[in-house]
């Protein structure tokens, strides 16, 4: 997997959008990055992935640099329920397996 | 919307003793995963389980761990002689195919505490 960076924690005012940025500047040309997150100790939750272009579902923006090096997951509006550990991972490889580093503590607050 | 689903949801269990840990992967997926996490630390990968056997394996996972899959719809973790520090979380997945490799569902956790 490429090693990716991500800032400890962050907070972001209720009903704001949420940036959260990641550096992957090791990346190579077919190895997507893929964003999850983790409620309190509930199971790991996929949000988004994307490989070049950027990418927006329900819950989620996913914007990636030109270089690839680096990503930015935006939450549009973010909710108290949003309050989570972010991971971006870019697994190599097309086993499944995940390698989950300490991820951003993003606490949403009213 | 499918859902992996785990059962126990909390055990406790004496050191030394068996536990299984068991699993009902999204029905048409293919490739099964444990995790663990430990209280505190990191989402680490345990195993990886497709087409009956052991696709992969992490360090964490040694002759004490197995895994099963004992008929069409579970998926099971064995440890055969629990220490203190299995105490963990552990987080059963499924992927339905490598083409979406990455999108893992995963289920809610078993917390194993060992005493």
């Amino acid at each position: 997997d490429a090693k990716t960076t991500q800032p400890t924690s962050m907070d972001c005012a209720e009903g704001r959008a949420a940036n959260l940025p990641c550096n992957h500047s090791t990346i190579s040309g077919n190895e997507y990055v893929y964003w999850y997150r983790q409620i309190h100790s509930q199971g790991p939750q996929y949000i988004i992935h994307g490989l070049k272009n950027n990418e927006t579902n329900e819950m989620a923006s996913l914007i990636i640099t030109e270089d690839r090096k680096s990503s930015t997951l935006i939450l549009p509006h973010a909710t108290l329920r949003d309050t989570a550990v972010y991971y971006c991972i870019a697994p190599s490889g097309n086993t499944g397996k995940l390698i989950f580093g300490q991820g951003t503590t993003l606490q949403v607050k009213p | 919307e499918p859902e992996v689903t785990q059962t126990p949801s909390h055990q406790v269990t004496q050191m030394g003793q068996e536990v299984i840990l068991r699993c009902v992967p999204i029905s048409n997926h293919l490739y099964f995963y444990w995790y663990r996490q430990i209280l505190g630390q990191k989402v680490e990968f345990l195993v990886s389980f497709y087409n009956n056997e052991i696709s992969e394996k992490s360090e964490i996972f040694d002759d004490q761990f197995s895994v099963e899959r004992p008929d069409g719809s579970n998926f099971t973790l064995k440890i055969r002689s629990t220490k203190l520090e299995d105490s963990a979380m552990y987080f059963c997945a499924s992927l339905i195919d490598r083409a979406n490799t990455g999108e893992l569902f995963f289920g809610e956790g078993s917390r194993l505490t060992v005493l």
